[in-house]
């Protein structure tokens, strides 16, 4: 099994719906994050977790939000599901003081708002 | 102006050639500079950190120049699975938040 498991791996939804997508991890890592990528426009930050009770915005938080169920489960929401939300999202976690030697991600969902 | 800059590319270059790509960043306080790979459609990977030395892995290498605030990737001997989008990343301060480029896409052909 991956370190840290992306669901849905794809995923296609219509403007105005919810949608939650979900990140689990066996690194037993406190910190967790939500990047967006765009073409073009590289890795952007939405939403990290240090802790079970510590959530912070990113760079790009608007139209999203966050929880963080457990240790090992962190979700992404789209209250309601735009198009320019078409994207691959990437949930990564970290090992503190580690910087990018530290990080793990998961293989990304594809997500597709029509 | 982006927090990391890259050259987007691409670089098309025959097998064998030697390929460099160059990175700037704007925020001073940037302590950790890392490069990535990114295949098409798949997560990044961590190809290799960056000191302020400078660091070789194989054919890989890459250099610093704090006082430019420049980060440079050279690649020796191309190979087609080089073909790939390079990732220049920074971590400032004393935090684990990484800032990404946009990446340089590399395309090696036979």
């Amino acid at each position: 099994d991956a370190d840290v498991t992306q669901t849905p791996r794809n995923r296609i939804t219509k403007t105005g719906k919810r949608i939650m997508l979900e990140c689990s991890q066996t690194k037993g890592h406190d910190r967790m994050y939500w990047y967006r990528q765009d073409p073009g426009l590289g890795l952007r930050l939405i939403y990290y977790s240090f802790d079970v009770k510590d959530i912070n915005k990113g760079e790009i938080s608007d139209g999203y939000s966050v929880s963080r169920q457990a240790q090992a489960k962190f979700s992404l929401s789209l209250e309601s599901a735009i198009p320019n939300q078409t994207a691959l999202y990437f949930c990564a976690t970290s090992d503190p003081g580690q910087g990018a030697d530290g990080y793990t991600f998961g293989s990304g969902t594809r997500l597709t708002v029509v | 102006r982006k927090e990391v800059e890259q050259d987007p590319g691409p670089f098309n270059v025959p097998e064998g050639a030697t390929v460099a790509f160059n990175c700037t960043y704007s925020n001073s306080a940037s302590q950790s500079f890392f490069w990535y790979r990114q295949d098409c459609r798949k997560e990044p990977k961590l190809l290799m950190s960056v000191y302020s030395s400078g660091n070789e892995d194989g054919r890989f290498t890459a250099q610093l120049n704090r006082a430019s605030q420049y980060i440079s990737l050279l690649i020796r001997d191309s190979k087609l699975s080089d073909s790939a989008t390079y990732l220049c990343v920074v971590n400032i301060g004393d935090t684990d938040k990484l800032i990404f480029g946009t990446g340089t896409r590399l395309q090696v052909f036979p």
